[in-house]
């Protein structure tokens, strides 16, 4: 089975904090994805990967950076965290291979600024 | 541009009723379509997708979606429901025109309240 991990659960920070939230999967994908998810809007893309060192901005890239040193592990960063970063973190990775699109989750992380 | 409609917010059927989660799609090509579930505080979980071939998809759980060209739509359905289904539900699509690079669109989420 395809597994996604994620650093933690939850998380609370302080505003203006540097926050650094981790994925890693372990099935050799070679693309990888970041969401942030909250009520009513769904899930909207941050940023994503489709290869180490590559990376690609979603719909709301505004206040995050990403970092993709090894394939297997996709990292999104908070430069300077505020309070409307509070939110679900979801990260998924999904495989470079003609007819396999669906993305694999992780289990998130709800962040909390205060 | 790519995007999904779920129209509902909110279903609530009965246990042992059937259920229908509603999606529309659209894309400028031939479009791969998804759905998946979110338990809560979990990640999503994959339950089936439509890439080409018969217009109706089964999947995990029981469900299955019925792909409709004309009415671009991608509803979930499952003949029974039961308690364990109630969860949020998510409709997702890509443009079958691009490559394995390409990202998936999100629709808003429909809750699913399955009632004893």
């Amino acid at each position: 089975d395809v597994k996604v991990t994620q650093s933690s659960r939850y998380l609370v920070k302080r505003t203006g904090e540097k926050v650094f939230l981790e994925c890693v999967q372990d099935m050799d994908h070679e693309n990888m994805f970041w969401y942030r998810q909250d009520p009513g809007l769904g899930l909207r893309l941050i940023y994503f990967s489709y290869d180490v060192k590559m990376k690609e901005k979603g719909d709301i890239p505004e206040g995050y950076s990403v970092s993709r040193e090894k394939k297997e592990r996709f990292s999104l960063i908070l430069e300077s965290a505020s309070t409307n970063q509070t939110s679900m973190y979801l990260c998924a990775s999904s495989p470079q291979l003609a007819g396999t699109y669906e993305q694999y989750f992780g289990p998130g992380t709800r962040l909390t600024v205060t | 541009a790519q995007s999904v409609a779920q129209p509902e917010d909110q279903v609530n059927v009965a246990e042992g009723n059937p259920l229908t989660v509603k999606c529309t799609y659209s894309v400028s090509g031939n479009p791969y379509l998804f759905w998946y579930v979110q338990y809560p505080n979990r990640g999503l979980q994959f339950l089936l997708k439509y890439i080409t071939g018969d217009n109706l998809v089964k999947g995990s759980y029981g469900f299955e979606a019925e792909f409709n060209k004309s009415q671009t739509s991608f509803h979930l359905k499952k003949p029974s429901a039961l308690v364990s289904d109630s969860a949020l539900y998510f409709c997702a699509v890509r443009d079958g025109r691009g490559s394995t690079l390409g990202r998936l669109y999100f629709g808003r989420g429909t809750q699913l309240t399955v009632w004893p």
